[in-house]
């Protein structure tokens, strides 16, 4: 199995621009976390979704944060528009539902926002 | 509410010698407990976990951890590192009703092993 697929693992764009960062969970999981790392906070789960249902989004910062789950195999988290605060490598996790001890996380996306 | 608190932010360790990471836990509800290693420019990978039972939990790469609840501990430990054990290790908790999906992760202790 590939793993959790992350796109683009290196994102810089300007503030006020649209990002959107992309996640492919490992194939058969149903629940998919959106993570933030950043020096100053840590790790923060963002968002989780079971079946592709939005769980539980109270760690999304504010409104520019949204997260979709279209499909199983898809999920999509855009921030728009973009801040430099924004700044940190954004994890996304998935996890067979009965399961979800055990989270397989991607790469990461590191995020830039000048 | 939880939170966790890894006491050590930087370990440097010699290989062969052991190593013991600490973390601390705050929580008002019974908790699951997890330990995971990020590698430089990767994801993080699960080492080990407790869930219930024994109190000495075994995971991967020779680590293992002890749950001591009247401390609200969960330190990790290893009897002999390798460089490749250099990485970051991070303690979280997820409240068991939540079922393990809300980690609340510690702010990280970097392990550097030097030749």
């Amino acid at each position: 199995d590939a793993g959790v697929i992350q796109s683009p693992r290196h994102e810089v764009t300007e503030m006020g621009q649209e990002v959107t960062l992309r996640c492919k969970p490992i194939s058969g999981h149903n629940s998919l976390f959106w993570y933030r790392q950043t020096m100053m906070r840590g790790l923060e789960l963002l968002i989780y979704f079971n079946n592709n249902v939005p769980i539980d989004d109270s760690g999304m910062p504010e409104d520019r944060f949204s997260a979709k789950m279209p499909n199983a195999s898809f999920s999509t988290l855009k921030i728009q528009p973009s801040e430099p605060r924004d700044s940190a490598v954004y994890f996304c996790a998935s996890s067979l539902a009965g399961h979800p001890n055990t989270k397989y996380f991607g790469p990461g996306t590191r995020l830039l926002v000048l | 509410a939880q939170s966790v608190t890894q006491l050590d932010s930087q370990v440097p360790v010699f290989e062969e010698a052991p190593v013991e990471l600490r973390c601390n836990y705050s929580s008002s509800v019974s908790v699951y407990l997890f330990w995971y290693v990020q590698y430089p420019n990767q994801g993080l990978q699960l080492l080990l976990k407790y869930l219930s039972g024994s109190t000495l939990v075994k995971g991967i790469n020779g680590f293992e951890a002890e749950f001591n609840k009247s401390q609200t501990s969960f330190h990790l430990r290893k009897p002999s590192v390798h460089i490749s054990d250099t990485a970051e290790y991070f303690c979280a908790v997820s409240p068991t009703r939540a079922a393990g999906n809300k980690l609340t992760f510690g702010g990280g202790t970097r392990v550097l092993v030097k030749p």
